[in-house]
């Protein structure tokens, strides 16, 4: 069966460490995968979109990588701010446009 | 002007009861979804409707009927309340097409005592 893990359900680093979170999946091909943030009590907020065609993409101190062959995806946040806590999840989506499935999330608390 | 809107934020109630949680969304998009995110944080999809149309239906219980009179609403009404459907539901929409992310509410926390 489909399989989505985030490396670990919690991450604690030191403001201004580059953070990096694992997104694995098995049994799955899947056409792009997405990155989001969660903040309590609110609603997912998108953040990246990568298309299982390319290697890495990039938006202001975010960075994402997609390796089809290891079924893996790393969301770095460089130069973290305390402002950067948060839970963060991972979201792939297969051929049946739309219909995304997502990883349990990974929340990243930065330390001042 | 909120994107996606869903009432009510918060629902308490017994066991038993029937529910009804209302989503709007001004974004113009095509499709809605509904998730439910368990208290693990896990976001399950449960339907997911295109232009009024049913084109999702994840193994969700009779109980759950989702409702859509128009592109830009998705209404879920909750039959016979259990336990078990106490998490938090969240609306979302998006554009069919590939590659386009989707913009969530920001939720309703139902408890059932």
């Amino acid at each position: 069966s489909q399989k989505i893990e985030q490396n670990s359900e919690a991450l604690n680093i030191q403001e201004g460490k580059t953070a990096t979170l694992t997104c694995n999946y098995t049994n799955y091909s899947p056409a792009y995968l997405q990155w989001y943030r969660q903040d309590p009590g609110r609603g997912p907020v998108f953040l990246l979109l990568i298309r299982e065609n390319e290697k890495e993409k990039r938006k202001e101190r975010l960075k994402v990588t997609f390796d089809t062959t290891l079924k893996q995806s790393l969301f770095h946040i460089t130069a973290s701010q305390p402002a950067d806590s948060a839970t963060y999840l991972c979201a792939l989506d297969g051929t049946n446009a739309g219909k995304s499935t997502f990883g349990d999330g990974t929340t990243l608390t930065v330390k001042p | 002007d909120t994107a996606v809107s869903q009432t009510p934020k918060y629902l308490v109630t017994q066991m038993g009861n029937d529910k009804s949680i209302k989503c709007e969304q001004n974004l113009g998009h095509d499709t809605m979804y509904w998730y439910k995110q368990d208290s693990k944080k896990f976001l399950k999809i449960m339907f997911s409707y295109n232009n009024k149309e049913l084109i999702i239906n994840e193994t969700v219980p009779n109980r759950f009927s989702p409702k859509s009179p128009d592109k830009a609403h998705l209404n879920l009404h909750i039959n016979s309340l259990e336990l078990g459907d106490s998490a938090v539901y969240f609306c979302a929409s998006g554009d069919r097409a590939s590659y386009q992310p989707q913009h969530f509410g920001d939720g309703t926390r139902l408890s059932i005592l």
